[in-house]
């Protein structure tokens, strides 16, 4: 069975600054997608970003960039540029891609809460 | 992306009843899947529901306890039955986002309290 872990509970980073969540999974699938998830007290699951396993080349969104490290199994999240709105729990996550397709299911880290100080 | 309505948002229950949370999407989505978020945790995948068929449950979940309906391609409800203290958490509706990427997007969860 597939599991995603995050060892850091909570962060703390200024604002501007640059923070890095670490997110490591464990599976023995070839094929897969990895994201984050951006969850602030209103709730909401917010997709961040999205890395397909067969690719190399990092993801990035504005802000946001991964470090995939696929024979590793790591996945982390670095945020730049640091923001107030960007206080959140974030959650690493993990979806196969292989047969099953639509039905297979994410799988959730435990979660990383973000604090941005002024 | 898909806009998903949730209600009710938050509700506080008491013990024994039980309360149906509607999830409402504004396309056609094959497959919506309810989550479940207990407090301080993670998400959990209670069960996945297609159109026209049985929804199909997670381990440690029952079709009893969550019983599910999927009418139509828009539309889901999630009964949280006999409630106790335990089910206090923020359940929340999902669907596939964009073709082919594994993505999935979220309502914006229900908070129920158990007294």
């Amino acid at each position: 069975a597939q599991t995603v872990t995050q060892s850091q509970p909570e962060m703390s980073v200024q604002e501007a600054e640059t923070v890095t969540l670490s997110c490591t999974y464990d599976t023995s699938e070839s094929d897969y997608y990895l994201f984050w998830y951006k969850q602030p007290p209103s709730r909401q699951m917010i997709l961040v970003i999205r890395q397909e396993a067969y690719k190399q080349q990092n993801a990035t969104e504005n802000r946001f960039s991964v470090n995939f490290q696929k024979a590793a199994k790591s996945f982390s999240l670095k945020i730049s540029d640091s923001q107030l709105g960007d206080a959140a729990m974030y959650f690493c996550a993990y979806r196969s891609a292989e047969l099953g397709g639509a039905t297979n299911k994410l799988i959730f880290g435990t979660g990383t809460l973000l604090a941005v100080q002024p | 992306s898909a806009v998903i309505s949730q209600k009710p948002s938050r509700d506080i229950c008491q013990r024994g009843t039980s309360l149906t949370i509607q999830c409402q999407v504004d396309s056609q989505v094959t497959m919506m899947f309810w989550y479940r978020q207990q407090p301080g945790q993670s998400l959990t995948l209670i069960a996945t529901a297609n159109q026209g068929s049985e929804a199909t449950y997670e381990s440690g979940f029952v079709i009893d306890k969550f019983p599910i309906s999927r009418p139509n391609l828009t539309f889901s409800t999630l009964t949280v039955s006999n409630m106790s203290p335990e089910d206090s958490s923020i359940y929340l509706c999902s669907v596939e986002g964009r073709p082919n990427t594994g993505e999935l997007f979220f309502g914006e969860g229900s908070r129920l309290t158990v007294l």
